[in-house]
């Protein structure tokens, strides 16, 4: 069964730093990854995913992602965050050789950015 | 607004009770996922269907059912309540179900067992 992990629980950044947050997975097939985002009192929304093809994938608000087979990362990045940026951030995988091909979210990290 | 609508928004009812939480997808969509976010376990994957059909199930408990009606909208029936149900429950759906396709999410229900 495939499964994501994001390792931090929550992440404090500067504003105008680069930001990182953390994001592994495991399938059996080929993976099909996606980052959503939270802001308090709403439902998750679509940032961006990974299919096929670039490594770096570019999604909404300025955030991008890569794809490191090698490592079974998919990262979240933005070169310059804000605080608007402060949310709680989940990564999510489904398994492309999994018949039952449910969308498996992570545990969420919470991103601060602090002014 | 995601154009996914939860009913209720909040839900306080004691244990042994029984609720039904109502989803309705976005015009189009056929596919719609639920799925339970608390705090210790983050956020669950219940159960899935495609155009009525159950697609794909996750860790949903016996004591809790859903459906999708012929209008696509769904219900997810949470009986025997316990303390432990409390949590915001979220309905998804998407154009086809198909593995590529993003999610769009309601704004949730937030069910509280006392």
């Amino acid at each position: 069964a495939q499964s994501v992990a994001q390792p931090e629980d929550q992440v404090n950044v500067a504003e105008g730093n680069p930001l990182t947050v953390k994001c592994t997975y495991s399938v059996s097939g080929n993976p099909y990854l996606f980052w959503y985002v939270q802001y308090p009192n709403r439902g998750l929304q679509f940032l961006l995913k990974y299919i096929t093809g670039d490594n770096l994938v570019k999604g909404s608000y300025g955030f991008e992602a890569e794809f490191n087979k090698s490592q079974t990362s998919f990262h979240l990045k933005k070169p310059s965050a804000l605080v608007s940026d402060s949310a709680l951030y989940f990564c999510a995988v489904r398994d492309g050789g999994n018949r039952d091909d449910k969308i498996i979210f992570g545990k969420g990290t919470r991103l601060h950015i602090l002014p | 607004d995601s154009g996914v609508t939860q009913t209720p928004k909040h839900l306080i009812t004691a244990t042994g009770q029984r609720v039904t939480l109502r989803c309705s997808p976005r015009s189009g969509d056929l596919s719609v996922y639920w799925y339970q976010q608390s705090l210790d376990q983050g956020l669950q994957f219940l159960i899935q269907y495609y155009n009525g059909e159950e697609r794909a199930k996750g860790n949903i408990l016996e004591r809790f059912s859903a459906q999708q009606f012929p209008d696509l909208h769904s219900e997810l029936n949470l009986s025997s309540l316990e303390l432990g149900d409390s949590a915001l429950y979220f309905c998804a759906s998407s154009v086809d179900g198909v593995i590529d396709e993003k999610l769009f999410f309601g704004s949730g229900t937030q069910l509280s067992v006392l």
